[in-house]
């Protein structure tokens, strides 16, 4: 079975712009969840979706939104982007009524 | 306020002994706790999970405590192997119905030495 995939894996931007990455979870999960890495602050929760609807979300900006699409891919989009904004992105997929979440490989985002 | 403390973050162990890692919770509404592995540039791979109705889980060389009066738990790996070498994270799940939301600790570096 195929694992949790995210494109594009590296990501370079400046200051201002805006950036869209993307998530195909594991076939058959519904559920995605979307995590921000960096050294300062750690694993952090930014949402979760569930049937093309935001169950979750975590302490960030507006700036941050995400959607799911009906085969459960799901999108994450950045706007304005920040020099703070520069992190590795997680997605995770679990099945409904698991509490078990598996993660892709990330998206390494640098913003200049 | 940290909700998940891993207060190591760095251990350092010899090839085939055993390798214990900590983590403290404060939040008592959480009801599911995790352990992940991560490798450099690559995502966290699940290791092991238990609920909050069991004190001790085990799969293969990995074994998970959970003591909730105390609110801590522990992860244990015997014998250690080098390929054991990574950053540990525990996570926790809250108790929500039907919502995902892992809170994750800091991480705990481990070293395994030939």
């Amino acid at each position: 079975k195929a694992g949790v995939t995210q494109t594009p894996r590296y990501l370079i931007k400046t200051r201002g712009q805006q950036v869209t990455l993307s998530c195909s979870p594991i076939s058959g999960h519904r559920s995605v969840s979307w995590y921000q890495q960096t050294p300062g602050q750690g694993l952090q929760f930014l949402f979760e979706y569930f049937s093309e609807t935001q169950r979750n979300k975590g302490n960030f900006p507006g700036r941050f939104s995400g959607r799911q699409f009906s085969n459960s891919r799901s999108e994450m989009n950045v706007s304005t982007l920040e020099l703070g904004d520069s992190a590795l992105y997680l997605c995770a997929s679990s099945r409904q009524g698991s509490d078990t979440q598996y993660f892709g490989p990330g998206t390494r985002l640098t913003v200049l | 306020d940290q909700q998940v403390k891993q207060n190591s973050p760095s251990l350092s162990v010899q090839e085939g002994r055993i390798s214990i890692l900590n983590c403290d919770y404060t939040n008592s509404m959480f009801d599911y706790f995790l352990w992940y592995k991560k490798y450099p540039a690559e995502g966290p791979t699940f290791l092991i999970s238990i609920s909050s109705i069991k004190d001790k889980n085990e799969d293969g060389r990995f074994t998970v405590f959970l003591n909730k009066s105390a609110k801590h738990l522990s992860l244990h790996i015997v014998p250690s192997q080098p390929g054991d070498s990574a950053v540990y994270f525990c996570a926790a799940s809250p108790l929500t119905q039907g919502a995902q939301k892992l809170v994750f600790g800091q991480g705990t570096r481990l070293t395994i030495n030939p």
